[in-house]
């Protein structure tokens, strides 16, 4: 089955500055990559997703890309503010039709006032 | 919390005791699901369902149950066979019913064994 690692576990950054995480996948099948953002005791939300027929795509001061040669995908997230705390999960799906997404282990950030 | 209801928030359950989760959507999706969150893990996905009355095992459903009986609602039994059931467990939703894309999360039940 399908394998996603996702680095780093937890990541601390200033106020303003980058955040990157990424992930890779086993699965040369997978097209369908979203991230999650779970803040503290609520559940998770989809913050971006993308499919394999596109190397990037971006929504305000979240982006993603994805490398299928390399099968990995990176979420960038730019001018980092205190809400963006949170633990990021990337995901990855097999194929249009397939009901599981596999997850990775997330990813706790801190940003830093 | 609007759209998708988990119930209870927390549960605790005694050894051989069977429990039962709740989970309620009023989005009109298909698609529902089940998802394990423990410590430093990912989620992993326990049951699913498509459509009413129909359900299928996800990566890990040993000692879980599910019925569909009604679009809107999808319990999950943790059954005595379950050894590890301390978990957080959330509840998901999609409008695509053939594919677990923009899933739509409950705020979850955090399990534990008395």
């Amino acid at each position: 089955g399908e394998n996603v690692e996702q680095h780093p576990s937890t990541l601390s950054v200033q106020e303003g500055d980058s955040a990157v995480i990424k992930c890779t996948y086993s699965d040369s099948a997978s097209n369908y990559f979203p991230w999650y953002k779970q803040e503290l005791g609520k559940r998770p939300q989809l913050i971006i997703d993308i499919r394999s027929n596109v190397g990037e795509k971006k929504d305000q001061r979240i982006a993603v890309t994805l490398n299928k040669t390399a099968k990995h995908f990176s979420l960038h997230i730019t001018e980092t503010q205190p809400e963006d705390s949170a633990v990021y999960f990337c995901a990855a799906s097999m194929r249009t039709g397939a009901n599981n997404l596999f997850f990775g282990t997330g990813t706790r950030l801190t940003v830093i006032p | 919390d609007g759209g998708i209801t988990q119930s209870p928030k927390y549960l605790f359950r005694k050894e051989g005791q069977n429990v039962t989760l709740s989970c309620e959507q009023n989005l009109n999706h298909d698609a529902m699901y089940w998802y394990r969150q423990d410590p430093g893990q990912g989620l992993r996905l326990i049951y699913y369902s498509q459509i009413v009355n129909d359900f299928q095992k996800g990566d890990i459903a040993e000692g879980y149950s599910v019925s569909r009986e009604k679009k809107e609602s999808f319990p999950l039994t943790v059954t005595s066979a379950q050894k590890n059931p301390t978990a957080f467990y959330l509840c998901a939703s999609s409008m695509e019913g053939l594919s677990a894309e923009k899933l739509f999360f409950g705020s979850g039940t955090q399990l534990s064994v008395l």
